[in-house]
């Protein structure tokens, strides 16, 4: 069965200082790659995604990932983080031995910005 | 779009009781996916639908556990009866199209305690 990995639990951080959280996937085939975040009170919302293409993936407030297939990784990083963004962020995949259908996702990373 | 919407947002109730949490789709999304966030387990899928169809109820803890999609546009998720380790949030999604090449989104999420 695939699995996804989240290795760093809890990440403090001052403001200014740039992010690096890793995911690892277990799938060997096509997968699809997504990174959510769930602000303090609020529920999970897209972050970015990979479906193909272009490996290093652009998304929103300033956060891009990487894919890279050797590694079986898709890590999220921000060169300067901001206190708002104290979240927590879920890695999950998405396998085509799964027909595509459901997402598995990572235990998630709480990451605490102090100002 | 008001988003996908879930009801009750905290319920708080007695170890034994019937628990029904609900939750309605985006309109037009022909996926819906339940599931439980824990800090000792993360966030895990318990059970999703295509076209009020359930697709794969493999994550569904006990048979305490029912859900049901009458129609495209509710679904509830029914615990009965409860026990004190069924805490948690509980999130509805949902997507237009298969899970990995689509953006889910979620509810708020139910945030569940059993006393």
């Amino acid at each position: 069965a695939q699995s996804v990995s989240q290795h760093n639990h809890h990440v403090i951080l001052s403001e200014a200082a740039s992010l690096e959280l890793g995911c690892n996937y277990s799938y060997g085939g096509t997968v699809n790659l997504f990174w959510y975040v769930q602000y303090p009170g609020q529920h999970l919302q897209l972050l970015l995604k990979y479906f193909s293409g272009d490996p290093l993936v652009k998304g929103i407030k300033g956060f891009e990932a990487e894919f890279i297939k050797s590694k079986f990784s898709f890590n999220l990083r921000k060169p300067s983080v901001q206190w708002s963004d104290t979240a927590e962020y879920f890695c999950a995949v998405n396998a085509g031995n799964t027909g595509f259908q459901k997402l598995v996702f990572g235990t998630g990373t709480r990451l605490l910005v102090s100002p | 779009d008001a988003g996908v919407i879930q009801s009750p947002r905290h319920e708080v109730t007695e170890m034994g009781q019937e628990v029904t949490l609900r939750c309605k789709p985006i309109s037009g999304h022909d996926y819906l996916f339940w599931y439980r966030q824990t800090m000792m387990r993360g966030l895990e899928l318990l059970i999703y639908f295509n076209n009020n169809v359930p697709i794969d109820d493999s994550g569904m803890p006990e048979d305490r556990f029912s859900a049901k999609m009458p129609n495209a546009s509710f679904s509830t998720l029914k615990i009965q009866p409860s026990e004190p380790r069924d805490s948690a949030v509980y999130f509805c999604a949902s997507s237009l199209g298969l899970a990995g090449a689509e953006t889910q989104y979620f509810g708020p999420g139910t945030r569940l305690l059993v006393l």
